[in-house]
């Protein structure tokens, strides 16, 4: 049981580049988003899902697309990296019925 | 909106001392709240939960406390220790029922030894 999985840990870009973060999780979970956290601040909600085919914008979705085919990932695609996407990017999942989230590692992502 | 404030932003305590911070949610349909610690350079991680139907709940040096009518939860950790210092997050459930979390700005919590 792995719970939440991110794959990369570390990644570097150019401006302009695009890329997907991938996030698998093995719980079943229903709903799934991706945060961002930049240097000193909190968590911000870019997407989510709560289940295959249903996604749905959060608090700072521009410059990012996700898609849900199937209950265990929900790709983040950054179409054109820009160095304002600097930042650490979360997975998380939980039920529909509220409980804790479970939170993948992290993704340290720099655009130059 | 659904909107959760958290405070105070920043708290430094004597190791042995209690450390309080408060969190006040919007939506009176919010049932759910949990609290997370996150080290430098972790992942947040679930330290304790408490749902509308209780009052208060404790875990060993943690406890959580939840005013429905007030619409305030707090966390309390007693004895502090320096392995306490961490950014503590609180949340509450979106009113929507989709799993949604609508979380606090964060409190970062400092014990000195």
């Amino acid at each position: 049981n792995a719970g939440v999985t991110q794959t990369p840990k570390f990644q570097v870009l150019k401006t302009g580049q695009s890329m997907t973060l991938q996030c698998a999780q093995d719980m079943n979970h229903e709903y799934m988003s991706w945060y961002r956290q930049d240097p000193g601040m909190g968590l911000r909600l870019i997407h989510y899902s709560v289940g295959a085919g249903i996604t749905d914008q959060g608090e700072v979705p521009n410059g990012y697309n996700v898609s849900r085919s199937t209950t265990e990932d929900f790709p983040l695609r950054l179409l054109s990296a820009a160095p304002s996407q600097t930042s650490v990017y979360f997975c998380a999942s939980s039920n529909l019925q509220g409980s804790g989230y479970t939170f993948g590692s992290g993704t340290r992502l720099t655009v130059v | 909106g659904e909107n959760v404030e958290q405070h105070p932003s920043t708290l430094s305590v004597q190791e042995g001392d209690s450390a309080v911070i408060k969190c006040t949610y919007s939506d009176s349909a919010s049932n759910y709240f949990p609290w997370y610690k996150q080290e430098l350079g972790k992942r947040p991680q679930l330290i304790i939960d408490i749902r509308s139907n209780v009052g208060e709940k404790k875990d060993q040096r943690i406890a959580v406390t939840l005013n429905k009518t007030a619409k305030h939860f707090s966390l309390h950790i007693t004895e502090t220790q320096p392995e306490d210092s961490a950014v503590y997050f609180c949340a509450a459930t979106a009113s929507s029922n989709t799993g949604k979390l609508i979380f606090g700005q964060g409190t970062t919590l400092q014990v000195k030894p």
